[in-house]
């Protein structure tokens, strides 16, 4: 099984910054590499598929990138909506359907 | 409006038996696959089982294998979850997913909470 690290585990940040969330593959997944946020009690949503794709509705503010092994999430201009759990997931090798062990974002 | 809606749910006793629910609306069930995802208290997304749109490919996270049995009844738009001899460790919040192929996990039910406790 192909397996999914994020790093870091939590991050504080403040309104208006700039952060990046990073997710590793133990091994090549090209671009299939999906993030999605996930709020305190709630289901998550996705926010990007395919490395770098923008899901519907999903403000421009969030972006990401990378291929094979190494992928990032960027969150510019920090909005207080954003301060959740961030998950990455491939979808290279599937099943099973893996995800990272998630990144908090709290404000600091 | 795409909607999943999941039910079933409950605490039941170590050993014991659950039947989850996932009616979907808002799109054409059958064309689909579906999966379930869960997440125990306080902890990440682990991805559980997967069903094709006509139900003839099913798969199994190897934790569940043998013990959950998936299936849909795409006359009536619902995806269903048995859940036999469960453990405390598949206590969590059971979502199902719908699979949008060349995207991801577009569409999450609100979830449903499975407690396992004697």
């Amino acid at each position: 099984d192909i397996q999914m690290t994020q790093s870091p585990s939590s991050l504080s940040a403040s309104v208006g910054d700039r952060v990046t969330i990073t997710c590793r593959a133990s091994q090549s997944i090209a671009f299939y590499l999906n993030w999605y946020q996930q709020k305190p009690g709630k289901a998550p949503k996705l926010l990007i598929y395919g490395a770098s794709n923008l899901h519907s509705g999903v403000p421009s503010r969030f972006s990401g990138s990378g291929s094979g092994t190494d992928f990032t999430l960027t969150i510019s201009d920090l909005q207080p909506e954003d301060f959740a759990t961030y998950y990455c997931q491939q979808s290279y090798s599937a099943p099973p359907d893996t995800f990272g062990q998630g990144t908090k974002l709290e404000i600091k | 409006e795409v909607q999943l809606v999941e039910s079933g749910g409950g605490l039941v006793q170590p050993g014991g038996s659950l039947r989850l629910s996932c009616a979907a609306s808002g799109f054409t069930f059958s064309t689909y696959w579906m999966h379930w995802v869960r997440q125990a208290p306080g902890k990440g997304l682990v991805w559980v089982s997967r069903i094709n749109a006509d139900g003839s490919s099913i798969a199994y996270a190897d934790s569940v294998k043998g013990r959950f049995t998936i299936s849909r009844d795409n006359a009536k738009n619902t995806l269903s979850l048995q859940m036999n001899s469960l453990r405390a460790e598949d206590a969590a919040v059971y979502y199902c997913l719908r699979w949008e192929p060349g995207v991801a996990f577009d569409c999450w039910g609100q979830g449903t909470l499975v407690a396992v406790s004697s």
